[in-house]
């Protein structure tokens, strides 16, 4: 079974128009972590966001904020104002705790365009 | 500056021949990574390393092979063994996890390996 799905594999957005990324993953680890990398055509994938399984609050940095449901397991990003240059893939990735090493499991990603 | 270089960007090779990609750190983390991501996918972990001269299997380690002599540097062979070598390889570095504690892992800019 996967671990990280996200649903969507491509969606326009309009410029500064907000957007929501889906996420949802299985675990049986009541303890693990969830981020969300952006990857921009160059290659190079640029960290975004981390959600604790026992955070209280849902994440928010800058633009980005994680739409984190427990229950349902599920960890949505959402972008506001998109800007031409949020244009790129976005991938979920999930750390369990009790796995050994930091390893993260990716999703297949989601490919975001933006338009003028 | 901190932070990850691979080289090269881009790397030829013939079918049958071993090829070395390198991977440097200097922002002082004891853990670093090889991920594969092949066209419209997400990464999938080759190997990982927690510490110096010690390394485990990820997912898809047949085919590859590492070592760890210097906590900085954490190159990657892909051998003939592998039978799809064509692939964008990215490693990654992080401080280890700390219990629950989670840290983001950092990303190099990648090499795109073709293998004819």
């Amino acid at each position: 079974a996967q671990k990280i799905t996200q649903t969507q594999p491509g969606m326009f957005v309009q410029e500064k128009e907000a957007v929501t990324l889906d996420c949802t993953y299985d675990t049986s680890d009541p303890s693990y972590g969830l981020f969300w990398y952006k990857q921009p055509s160059s290659g190079e994938m640029i960290f975004l966001i981390y959600q604790g399984s026992y955070d209280q609050q849902n994440a928010t940095e800058g633009r980005y904020s994680l739409n984190f449901q427990k229950a349902r397991k599920s960890a949505n990003l959402v972008i506001s104002a998109s800007q031409l240059g949020d244009s790129a893939m976005y991938f979920c990735a999930m750390r369990e705790v009790k796995a050994a090493g930091n390893k993260l499991t990716f999703g297949g990603g989601t490919r975001v365009l933006v338009k003028p | 500056d901190g932070g990850i270089t691979q080289s090269p960007k881009y790397l030829f090779r013939k079918e049958g021949q071993n090829v070395t990609l390198s991977c440097e750190q200097n922002l002082n983390h004891d853990a670093m990574y090889w991920y594969r991501q092949d066209p419209g996918q997400g990464l999938r972990l080759i190997y990982y390393s927690q510490i110096v001269n010690d390394f485990q299997k990820g997912d898809i380690a047949e085919g590859y092979s590492v070592s760890r002599e210097k906590k900085e540097s954490f190159p990657l062979t892909v051998t003939s063994a592998q039978k799809n070598p064509t692939a964008f390889y990215l490693c990654a570095s992080s401080l280890l996890p700390q219990g629950m504690k989670t840290y983001e892992q950092y990303f190099g800019p990648g090499t795109r390996l073709t293998v004819t």
